[in-house]
């Protein structure tokens, strides 16, 4: 049984460019939260799908943009990337209903240079 | 910003000793999870405790959680070198819906030979 996996693992992008990452749930599971970290914080919540639509959003800019496909899984997309973009993105799975445990991928480092 | 707190920010302990790490909160909560992140990768789950729970325990992990005083603890007895990681409180809030959780901004634990 497959855990959550996310691809890339590292990428590095130039400023102002544009990235899109990808996650996989583990198997069962319908939503998808996506995080980012900066070194040395805690992760920051971005956003959740679920049924495809997003459910809830933290404080990020529209920049940050989501997409969640038929089979559950889920592409986070940032738009005129900046420095500040720099961190390793998070991506979470669970299932609706079982109050809060979620599953992590191993995360994409991304770069911005 | 950010809903719980660790203390300390940083531990180091020689191997066999015992850890404890701590979190604090703003807002009621429905339930607090504990994870280990080793080394910048993905999250490892270790415990769930609900709001009606005072106290959990798994193998060498026991957590605690106290309402009154919005704080939860994390104890690792008989630590050894593979427990050094960093550790996260992370909290489901109630009025929230939908599985949204928000993380601290961790305790970084270093064990020592």
């Amino acid at each position: 049984d497959a855990g959550v996996t996310q691809s890339p693992t590292h990428l590095i992008k130039t400023r102002g460019q544009q990235v899109t990452l990808r996650c996989s749930p583990k198997s069962g599971h319908d939503t998808v939260s996506w995080y980012q970290q900066a070194l040395g914080q805690g992760p920051q919540f971005i956003f959740q799908y679920y049924e495809e639509e997003e459910r809830q959003r933290g404080n990020f800019p529209d920049r940050f943009s989501g997409h969640q496909f038929p089979n559950y899984s889920s592409e986070l997309n940032v738009n005129a990337l900046l420095l500040g973009d720099s961190a390793l993105y998070l991506c979470a799975s669970s299932s609706t209903g079982t109050s809060g445990r979620q599953y992590f991928g191993p995360g994409t480092r991304l770069t911005v240079t | 910003s950010q809903q719980g707190e660790e203390d300390p920010q940083a531990l180091s302990i020689q191997e066999g000793e015992n850890a404890t790490m701590n979190c604090s909160y703003k807002t009621s909560i429905n339930n607090l999870q504990w994870y280990r992140q080793n080394s910048g990768r993905g999250l490892v789950h270790l415990i769930l405790i609900r709001s009606n729970e005072r106290e959990k325990h798994s193998g060498r992990l026991r957590v605690t959680l106290d309402t009154s005083k919005k704080s939860s603890s994390l104890l690792i007895t008989a630590s050894r070198a593979a427990d050094t990681a960093s550790y996260f409180c992370a909290t489901d809030f109630k009025g929230n819906r939908d599985d949204k959780i928000i993380f601290g901004k961790g305790t970084r634990l270093h064990i020592l030979p």
